[in-house]
């Protein structure tokens, strides 16, 4: 199994321009989320989904935008890039088990440099 | 803001030594989760533990969680160069315990 995939692992863009994460897992999971991680600050959340056509906002939502139209894929948009959101993206997936944990499964990461 | 903080932020010892790492979390939990992050990857689960238990091991790790004082420890024993890494507690984000928010992590240096 591939698990979580995100794709591209690297990208640069100008201020303004516009782009999508991608993140695909295979796994049948439920839950999937995005995640920044910033030198110094460890990982926040931007959005989660519980299922497909059901999205909701984390601690750091502002110029990001998402949708799940499908369990599989849980793409994350920047409409108009700003430096600020310079960082490292992680999605992760996961599934609510019968004890009630929530373990996630992360994907490799995108780095995202906005000049 | 974040739920968990871990303490101490950086933390250098030699292999063989015993490294301990602290999370502070701020509301009421039914579990804590602890993940590991090596260099440029994404993180990894280690361990979990219930709100009812107050010890879990696995392995060379032992997870010890206070209610109470809403705070939890890791450590890892008999230290390896391979532990190096950064590592992080988790929380549930919301009631409903559908995503979790991390703390700002630990991250641990073991030279040999």
């Amino acid at each position: 199994n591939a698990g979580v995939t995100q794709t591209p692992k690297f990208q640069v863009l100008k201020t303004g321009q516009s782009m999508t994460l991608q993140c695909a897992q295979d796994m049948n999971h439920e839950y999937m989320s995005w995640y920044r991680q910033d030198p110094g600050m460890g990982l926040r959340l931007i959005h989660y989904s519980v299922g497909a056509g059901i999205t909701d906002q984390g601690e750091v939502p502002n110029g990001y935008n998402v949708s799940r139209s499908t369990t599989e894929d849980f793409p994350l948009r920047l409409l108009s890039a700003a430096p600020s959101q310079t960082s490292v993206y992680f999605c992760a997936s996961s599934y609510l088990r019968s004890s009630g944990a929530n373990v996630l499964t992360f994907g490799a990461g995108s780095r995202l440099t906005v000049l | 803001s974040q739920q968990g903080e871990e303490d101490p932020q950086a933390l250098s010892i030699q292999e063989g030594e015993n490294a301990t790492m602290n999370c502070s979390y701020k509301t009421s939990i039914n579990n804590l989760q602890w993940y590991r992050q090596n260099s440029g990857r994404g993180l990894v689960h280690l361990i979990l533990i219930r709100s009812n238990e107050r010890e879990k091991h696995s392995g060379r790790l032992r997870v010890t969680l206070d209610t109470s004082k809403k705070s939890s420890s890791l450590l890892i024993t008999a230290s390896r160069a391979a532990d190096t890494a950064s590592y992080f507690c988790a929380t549930v984000a919301n009631q409903a315990g559908t995503a979790l928010i991390f703390g700002k992590g630990t991250t641990l240096s073991v030279s040999s």
